[in-house]
């Protein structure tokens, strides 16, 4: 398994700014995930985002609300852009572990609320 | 959309078996069931997978039904611990899509 820290791990941020979510996977990966959870609702994917190429983005996702960096194997950033309400939610970075399985592992979390 | 069919919620008491149910009738012949568990709000735990035959693992066990289209999730012991939403979802190379799961109560 895959041991994946996110920082911050919850933030309170001003309506308008922005937000960068950092995750960090103690083993080099080919596939990266970013999710989000609303208030009691389910998780939904963002995006997949693969070292090398474009982020792939989810229906009802866009990369100038969302912008995410992959530089390496080990590292990924999601940016979530000009804040409002809506965008209170927790934000999961997850990854496929390597070597023949397609578990995906989930980190612990940022929680973000906007006020 | 969610591909899988799971009751919104169920106690069990504590010690007793907890047996959760499944729906999969879409699943593809090289899916493979997941089961997954959520900790008041913290990120999702793998639990157990399987393809076609059941599976046990220190956590539970996976019973998948011959036509492959519906699974059991098994905790032997429940214990307060294992209060939390567990989703039940099935994949081959894309990313796991998440319905709302089953909120399982372990009383006292």
């Amino acid at each position: 398994s895959a041991v994946i820290s996110q920082k911050p791990s919850r933030d309170i941020c001003q309506r308008g700014t922005s937000l960068t979510i950092q995750c960090q996977v103690d083993s080099q990966v080919t596939m990266m995930f970013w999710y989000r959870q609303q208030p009691g609702q389910s998780l939904t994917l963002i995006a997949t985002a693969n070292q090398g190429s474009e982020a792939t983005y989810e229906s009802g996702f866009v990369i100038d609300k969302f912008p995410i960096s992959r530089p390496n194997l080990t590292f990924s950033t999601l940016t979530v852009s000009n804040m409002s309400p809506e965008d209170s939610s927790i934000y999961l970075c997850s990854v496929e572990s390597e070597g023949g399985t397609d578990t995906q592992y989930f980190g612990p979390g940022t929680r973000l609320t906007v006020l | 959309d969610a591909k899988t069919t799971q009751p919104p919620s169920m106690d069990c008491a504590e010690g007793r078996a907890a047996n959760l149910p499944c729906n999969h009738s879409t699943i593809s012949g090289n899916e493979y069931v997941y089961w997954y568990r959520q900790i008041h709000s913290q990120g999702p735990q793998y639990i157990i997978h399987g393809l076609k035959n059941n599976e046990t693992n220190e956590m539970a066990s996976l019973i998948i039904t011959e036509d492959r289209k519906s699974s059991t999730l098994i905790l032997p012991h429940a214990t307060l611990r294992d209060t939390a939403v567990y989703y039940c979802m099935h994949k081959g190379n894309t990313p796991l899509v998440f319905g709302k799961g089953t909120r399982l109560s372990v009383i006292a």
